[in-house]
């Protein structure tokens, strides 16, 4: 069964780190693509990249190209969003999900269960 | 970047009835690699449809999907309680993929 597993939501400073995870389960984790999608409180899906696992290519939307960082570890089946300094703005529900094919045009067939991260002073 | 537009923004029917959502790009989405999502409050989206018009797993065949190029419906034939929700179309032909800004289908 593929799954797809967040980090626990979080409470930031502005200005502070951070590194959220995505654990995968259930198939080939370096033969799929796996994006992040942001939703802002009350708000709709904002698709911010995707990243390969099999040789940590990635693709970033220019709206988040430079503010946010992908990785992925392949010893761990685990995909990685990281901010170096937050803002409030950064305050959303951060999803990861998995390309439903072996190619960076596709779909998400499976999503992980969303990460809350609050950023406040 | 192809801007992707749905409507209705809101659309009120009862269960039984049948739901039309739209969803228009701004430029032609080659090879139909358009998809549609459900969401649930509290819930991460769900894929329903690939492909334009192909239903992914498990999804009941009341949902359709239609259209090519610049236009694409989700056809929802017999509303039942559990599909009021938010949906979404998405294209991944071109960088960034993008989202239409949802349309949500409430009980009337």
């Amino acid at each position: 069964e593929v799954q797809l597993v967040q980090s626990g939501a979080e409470v930031k400073k502005p200005g502070e780190s951070l590194m959220i995870s995505c654990k995968a389960s259930g198939y080939s984790f370096t033969t799929y693509w796996i994006g992040w999608v942001r939703q802002m409180p009350g708000k709709g899906l904002e698709w911010m990249g995707i990243i390969y696992p099999g040789d940590s290519g990635t693709r970033y939307s220019p709206s988040f190209q430079g503010q946010v960082t992908f990785s992925a570890d392949k010893s761990t089946n685990t995909a990685f969003l990281q901010w170096n300094s937050l803002k409030a703005s950064d305050t959303a529900m951060y999803y990861c999900a998995r390309h439903m094919a072996p190619r960076p045009t596709a779909g998400f067939d499976y999503w992980g269960q969303g990460t809350l991260v609050t950023v406040s002073s | 970047e192809i801007v992707l537009t749905q409507s209705p923004g809101t659309l009120s029917l009862s269960p039984g009835e049948r739901a039309t959502l739209s969803c228009r790009a701004s430029q032609s989405v080659s090879s139909s690699y358009l998809a549609w999502y459900q969401q649930k409050p509290g819930q991460a989206p769900r894929l329903l449809i690939y492909g334009a018009s192909s239903r992914a797993i498990g999804i009941p065949d009341r949902f359709s999907g239609s259209g090519s190029g610049t236009d694409f419906t989700l056809t929802i034939s017999r509303l039942e309680p559990e599909d009021f929700a938010v949906y979404y179309c998405q294209q991944y032909v071109s960088s960034p993929r993008t989202f239409g800004q949802g349309t949500r289908l409430e009980i009337k």
